[in-house]
């Protein structure tokens, strides 16, 4: 069983419209989740974190946590062609350790 | 404050050949993480560094290598390059406390074995 699943997509998604990214984990101690954009060439940039069941807002941007489905999720409101990248689920412990990322899944916000 | 730096950017070599990439973390940082990245594959982790030690490896072969100098910057050494050693190498920082924020990723090193 994979560390991280998440849906490769790609998703496609009308501009100004919500998108939804799903994620489960399959280690039950882990304690910090995050969500990484990455756009095509470049490095992951760090968006949310979250580490408490439900939800965490930061502008248009959405994090849900479900500790007992081992279930995190990112929404992104009124979304906008400059969200087109691959997102990228990961999580790691509560101390400094190493992160663990999911494969990643592509979006498209389509104008 | 300057990101997380590496180098060079760019890297060719020959199947066979030893690779050296270069790190250096955000200020104040003491942990730094390696990562690859071939294409269209996830982020796989190498190697983790704190205060010089290493604390944990990914699951690569031995050929793989690394150090965490005292001043907290790291490289990583690939000895006897394969083919499928071409990708994306990305370094990480990130404080040593507790509370794990999340890692800042530098710009990464990308290596092509011809």
């Amino acid at each position: 069983q994979k560390e991280v699943e998440q849906n490769s997509g790609p998703l496609s998604v009308p501009e100004g419209a919500i998108a939804s990214l799903n994620c489960t984990y399959s280690d039950r101690g882990s304690q910090s989740f995050f969500w990484y954009r990455q756009y095509s060439g470049k490095s992951p940039e760090l968006i949310m974190s979250i580490y408490s069941n439900g939800d965490k807002e930061d502008g248009r941007f959405t994090a849900q946590l479900n500790k007992a489905s081992q279930y995190v999720s990112l929404l992104i409101r009124d979304s906008q062609p400059s969200d087109s990248a691959t997102y990228l689920c990961a999580w790691g412990y509560s101390s400094a350790s190493k992160i663990i990322f999911g494969s990643g899944t592509r979006l498209s916000i389509r104008p | 404050e300057a990101g997380v730096t590496q180098s060079p950017t760019h890297l060719i070599k020959t199947r066979g050949q030893q690779a050296t990439l270069r790190c250096s973390p955000i200020s104040g940082h003491t942990s730094v993480y390696w990562y690859q990245q071939a294409l269209g594959l996830g982020l796989q982790f190498l190697l983790w560094y704190d205060e010089g030690e290493e604390r944990n490896r990914g699951n690569f072969p031995p050929r793989f290598s690394g150090r965490q100098f005292p001043n907290y910057s790291s490289e990583l050494n690939v000895n006897a390059l394969e083919l499928e050693d071409s990708a994306l190498y990305l370094c990480a920082s990130s404080p040593r406390v507790t509370s794990f924020g999340g890692y800042t990723f530098g710009s990464g090193t990308r290596l092509t074995v011809v």
